[in-house]
């Protein structure tokens, strides 16, 4: 299953509220995680099963969507923001990431 | 606190072979899936495999790019994720993280928790 995330870059500022897409090339439920990449940094995991919000995750964060369209919401883009997306499918093996989506100051 | 620590991570040259450890602590290690993700220099994530939990067999999944080449393993007594690579290719050259899994609903997630990553660069 292939997932195409867009935009692959976007320039926004502080109190933006961004949005990033993710669309599965066959559907895929509810089975679908966002990561927030730091340069150097391992992932870290905002939301699985496509709009659940993990534990300790600011709620300026949201997911929604289902089958083969996802979208992370994030309503007012702060400085410890701007990193780089990447949305995984658990639908079926093997599992797959987006191309990944880097948020850079405006 | 939960953590998971990469090892292994060397220069080699292709076609070697490499087997690179993760050592787990903070939590019931058993209990859990766990995953291999790759990152190539300045690429983005690559999901290497997945190894299941002792009541599933210890079944284990694999991206196509690895199938073949690269086996998963663990053992529950010591805590421990395994990845053997064989017949390396320059392009396995990446950061290779550990990353715990959890089940939700009807699926297996991964990565709530993420070790630093370890280094292999397959280079002559």
């Amino acid at each position: 299953i292939q997932l195409t995330q867009s935009p692959s870059f976007l320039s926004a500022s502080v109190g933006d509220r961004v949005t990033i897409t993710c669309r599965a090339s066959q559907g895929i439920r509810k089975f679908l995680a966002w990561f927030q990449q730091k340069p150097g940094k391992a992932p870290k995991l905002l939301i699985y099963a496509a709009s659940t919000l993990q534990d300790g995750v600011p709620s300026r964060f949201s997911g929604s969507g289902s089958g083969t369209e996802f979208t992370l919401t994030i309503s007012s883009l702060q400085p410890e923001d701007f990193a780089t997306y990447y949305c995984q499918q658990l639908g079926d093996y093997p599992l797959t990431f987006g191309g990944g989506t880097k948020v850079e100051i405006k | 606190e939960v953590q998971l620590v990469e090892s292994g991570g060397v220069l080699v040259q292709p076609g070697r072979s490499l087997r690179l450890s993760c050592a787990a602590s903070g939590f019931t290690f058993s209990d859990h899936y766990m995953d291999w993700v790759r990152q190539a220099p300045g690429k983005g994530l690559e999901w290497v495999g997945r190894i299941r939990k002792r009541v599933n067999s210890y079944s284990t999944e694999y991206a196509a790019s690895v199938n073949g080449r690269f086996t998963i393993s663990r053992d529950d007594s010591k805590n421990s994720l395994y990845l053997q690579m064989n017949s390396l290719k320059t392009e396995d050259t990446a950061v290779y993280y550990c990353a715990r899994g959890f089940c939700y609903g009807d699926t297996c997630y991964s990565g709530d928790h993420w070790g630093q990553g370890t280094l292999v660069t397959a280079s002559s």
